[in-house]
């Protein structure tokens, strides 16, 4: 039972470089998010979406885009990579009443 | 802005120990308060929640204290051990049209020296 998966496990980009992070759960959960964690700034949420083609902002959006493809799939994109997005990125999801959010393994993401 | 202020930032404590961890909100939206613990290199893992219409739910050895007119709650681990030892996180959560946001707080590192 896979889970949340997250692909790729590590990267490092140079500034201005683009690239998606991608995850899929196979939970048939119809909420997911993203978020970012760095040291002393616990997580913070980047995007969250309730179902396919539906996706709103949360605290951190700036510098990101995200795609909700289908049901199973929710990709992070970073057009022009920036020192300040090294980060670890985590995919969650959910499903609604339920509000426990099962966690990807994390991608650590280095912009040089 | 933080929307969950969490505290403190770290703690040590002995073996068999009672640490307590603390969270405060102002959102009076969040209607789902849940505790995440994480170890290394690991993504976070539900522990324990609470809704705010119950002030105290136990599991185990984790309890969760609830003040809803003071917009604040609290872990604490009875009789801890050092496989305690981990990050936790507070959360809480609200639902729009869009969806449900889990928002956290920054995380408390907790030591528990054997």
């Amino acid at each position: 039972n896979a889970g949340v998966t997250q692909t790729p496990k590590f990267q490092v980009l140079k500034t201005g470089q683009s690239m998606t992070l991608q995850c899929a759960q196979d939970m048939n959960h119809n909420s997911m998010y993203w978020y970012r964690q760095d040291p002393g700034m616990g997580l913070r949420l980047i995007y969250y979406s309730a179902s396919e083609g539906t996706t709103d902002k949360g605290e951190v959006p700036n510098g990101y885009n995200v795609s909700r493809l289908n049901k199973r799939e929710f990709s992070l994109r970073l057009e022009s990579a920036a020192p300040s997005q090294t980060s670890v990125y985590f995919c969650a999801s959910s499903d609604p009443p339920s509000t426990e959010a099962f966690f990807g393994q994390g991608t650590r993401l280095t912009v040089v | 802005q933080q929307q969950v202020k969490q505290s403190p930032q770290s703690l040590i404590v002995q073996k068999g120990g009672i640490p307590i961890i603390n969270c405060a909100y102002e959102n009076t939206a969040f209607d789902y308060f849940p505790w995440y613990q994480q170890f290394p290199g690991k993504g976070p893992a539900l522990l324990i929640a609470i809704r705010p219409d119950v002030s105290e739910k136990k599991e185990g050895r984790f309890t969760i204290s609830f003040n809803k007119s003071a917009k604040q709650f609290s872990l604490h681990i009875m009789d801890s051990q050092p496989g305690d030892s981990a990050t936790y996180f507070c959360a809480a959560s609200y639902s729009n049209q869009a969806g449900t946001a889990l928002i956290f707080g920054k995380g408390t590192t907790l030591s528990v020296s054997s």
